[in-house]
């Protein structure tokens, strides 16, 4: 079975400065996607970033971005400039069958916390 | 359209009793999902739909669940005689098949079932 691991089951960072979050994860594919989720207390789940496996460059999407090391199997994200509404459980995923199709496997999750 | 759209946000049953949920995914979207969280833990995946045919079951579907999705747009989850252990939040994501969000799930606000 795949699996997807988050060993840091909290954290916690001063607002304005920089966190990151690890995750690694198990699979025998050669291509597939890696997401980062966040889920805000009593709200919904959202999406952070994606990757795409097969691209070497690391996503980005604004104060997020992540360092993907697929011979390593981990993909750890790093949240810029911290600010209150990141607080927040975050989680990491694996899309499995590949990139076509197929579910998600999370890990256990992160809870963040920022300091004002 | 707004999003994936969960119904009830939340069901308090006694045990032995029959439930049924709804989720409404993202109007264009051909994949639905569920899946079941508990407190403090990672999603966990129960089944998904790709238009009206149901491709995978998890082990965690026990015989007493049961989806629906009869017209390839709104799903149904039911699970009869209820036991405490069914007590979870039961999320429903959906994702499309091309474009930039392709691969991506998206997630509803989830039903939360309290089993007393």
């Amino acid at each position: 079975a795949q699996t997807v691991t988050q060993s840091q089951p909290e954290m916690s960072v001063q607002e304005a400065e920089t966190v990151t979050l690890s995750c690694t994860y198990d699979t025998s594919e050669s291509d597939y996607y890696l997401f980062w989720y966040k889920q805000p207390p009593s709200r919904q789940m959202i999406l952070v970033i994606r990757q795409e496996a097969y691209k070497q460059q690391n996503a980005t999407e604004n104060r997020f971005s992540v360092n993907f090391q697929k011979a390593a199997k981990s993909f750890s994200l790093k949240i810029s400039d911290s600010q209150l509404g990141d607080a927040a459980m975050y989680f990491c995923a694996k899309l499995t069958g590949g990139t076509s199709y197929g579910k998600l496997t999370f890990g256990q999750g992160t809870i963040l916390t920022v300091h004002p | 359209d707004t999003g994936v759209s969960q119904d009830p946000r939340h069901k308090i049953t006694k045990r032995g009793q029959n439930v049924t949920f709804r989720c409404d995914p993202i109007s264009e979207h051909n994949r639905l999902y569920w899946y079941r969280q508990t407190l403090g833990q990672g999603p966990e995946f129960l089944t998904y739909f790709q238009n009206e045919a149901q491709l995978e079951k998890s082990r965690l579907l026990s015989d007493r669940f049961s989806a629906e999705r009869p017209k390839g747009s709104f799903s149904t989850l039911e699970i009869q005689r209820t036991e405490q252990g069914d007590s979870a939040m039961y999320l429903c994501a959906s994702s499309g098949t091309s474009g930039r969000s392709k691969n991506i799930q998206y997630f509803g606000a989830g039903t939360r079932l309290s089993v007393l």
